[in-house]
């Protein structure tokens, strides 16, 4: 029940294309949902986060979607381009102190 | 600038020792954590830490040691009872240990066994 689970494994796009990696959770106790970027050899970012109340959050060319019936969420990369190349995880976390990340998604934008 | 160093950013251990990687931050968070990295896993919690003095163990803690002696130092032994410990090891902090979950993770230490 603490899974959250990712997908696809890995993704290639071209460059203009739209990206979109989805994932699933199954403790209907999460309440808070972000997304993290990580680039070879560097730690993961932070790069948008949403909460249950709202079904969806647009930030530039990334938008999550967020279906609480379905316990599912999904991040949209709009405008796909090359440095947008990376590892991308999913997590959830209820009110306590841990957050339970997906397997990741590496996305390979080809120019 | 304010963030998480991990020191040495590259390591190679042979079987049987122990080996301890750095994590020092001056973000003045309170809460700190380790990550074990592997392919096609995601990110594992190892140890977290809300308070100085204080840890608790994650989903993977056997094998690993840590301390909390400094707010700003969280640093991570791999011993050698450690089955598997060729991996990325990442450290992260967060300001309040009971806020909303926004990691900062440092640029993660990659641990190789010869």
């Amino acid at each position: 029940q603490q899974q959250v689970k990712q997908s696809p494994q890995s993704l290639i796009v071209q460059k203009g294309g739209i990206s979109i990696i989805n994932c699933a959770y199954e403790n209907t106790a999460f309440d808070y949902f972000p997304w993290y970027q990580q680039f070879p050899g560097k730690g993961p970012a932070l790069l948008i986060a949403i909460r249950p109340d709202v079904s969806e959050k647009k930030e530039g060319r990334f938008t999550i979607s967020f279906n609480k019936s379905a316990k599912q969420f999904s991040l949209h990369i709009m405008d796909s381009q090359p440095g947008d190349s990376a590892t991308y995880f999913c997590a959830a976390s209820d009110s306590s102190y841990k957050l339970i990340f997906g397997s990741g998604t590496r996305l390979l934008v080809r120019p | 600038d304010g963030g998480i160093t991990q020191s040495p950013k590259y390591l190679f251990r042979k079987e049987g020792q122990n080996v301890t990687l750095s994590c020092e931050q001056n973000l003045n968070h309170d809460a700190m954590y380790w990550y074990r990295q592997d392919p096609g896993q995601g990110l594992r919690l190892i140890y977290y830490s809300q308070i100085v003095n204080d840890f608790q163990k994650g989903d993977i803690a056997e094998g690993y040691s840590v301390s909390r002696e400094k707010k700003e130092s969280f640093p991570l032994t791999v011993t050698s009872a450690q089955k598997n410990p060729t991996a990325f090891y990442l450290c992260a902090s967060k300001r309040d240990p009971s806020g909303a979950n926004v990691l900062t993770f440092g640029a993660g230490s990659r641990l190789t066994v010869l």
